[in-house]
């Protein structure tokens, strides 16, 4: 069963920082392309960015709200996705996800930016 | 970005009866290499989201057949055959052909 577990998420004061992780399991996580999307209270879904595989160069790619502060980042060794997050904003408070192309998603980590 | 339109952003459905979610992007979604990379997902309260199409019209595996895609360029369509309970969700559509990925709005559908 192809799986994706996140771990991290919490409550974070506005300019500080916060790592997520996202394991997954029963695919080859070597050769997928990982994507962060998020979702803030209430409202739709918002792609945060991506991270090709290795075989491919292992670019990331980000959107513009979160270029600059965002970082993805991926450990094949340890089929581990992760998202580094700096300067953090109260309108970066959301769920965030990880997901394989769309196809699996994550239980999603809650990040809350407040002071 | 591509900014995606859905319509209507809630549909009131009845059991057993169809179900149509209108999508329009504001450039066309046909690729280079002839694909249309654009995807519905379903999400109930409290799940993650769950694609149930892709590449316009190819079913995700374990999707029920009454969910199917349709369009072309810049209109799309998801419909629902016959809507069922467990049907109660929010529907995005999703275009992957430009950067960045773009959601629509979402289109709540409950039953009547």
């Amino acid at each position: 069963e192809m799986r994706l577990v996140q771990f991290g998420g919490g409550l974070v004061k506005p300019g500080g920082s916060l790592r997520l992780s996202c394991e997954a399991s029963g695919f080859n996580f070597e050769k997928a392309w990982m994507s962060w999307v998020r979702q803030a209270p209430g409202t739709g879904l918002e792609w945060v960015g991506r991270i090709i595989s290795k075989n491919d160069g292992a670019a990331a790619d980000y959107t513009s709200p979160v270029k600059g502060r965002f970082t993805i980042s991926r450990d094949d060794s340890k089929n581990t996705l992760f998202l580094e997050m700096n300067s953090l904003k109260t309108e970066d408070s959301a769920m965030y996800y990880c997901t394989s192309g769309g196809a699996v998603w994550g239980q999603g980590a809650l990040v809350t930016v407040s002071s | 970005d591509v900014v995606m339109t859905q319509s209507p952003l809630s549909l009131p459905a009845t059991l057993g009866q169809p179900a149509s979610i209108s999508c329009r992007s504001s450039q066309s979604l046909v690729s280079g290499n002839g694909n249309t990379y654009l995807s519905w997902f379903q999400q109930r309260p409290g799940q993650s989201p769950r694609r149930l199409i892709y590449m316009l019209s190819t079913r995700d595996s374990g999707v029920p057949e009454r969910f199917s895609g349709s369009g072309s360029g810049t209109d799309f369509t998801l419909k629902i055959s016959r809507v069922e309970a467990e049907d109660v969700a929010f529907y995005y559509c999703m275009q992957g052909t430009h950067w960045p990925p773009t959601f629509g709005q979402g289109t709540r559908l409950e039953i009547k």
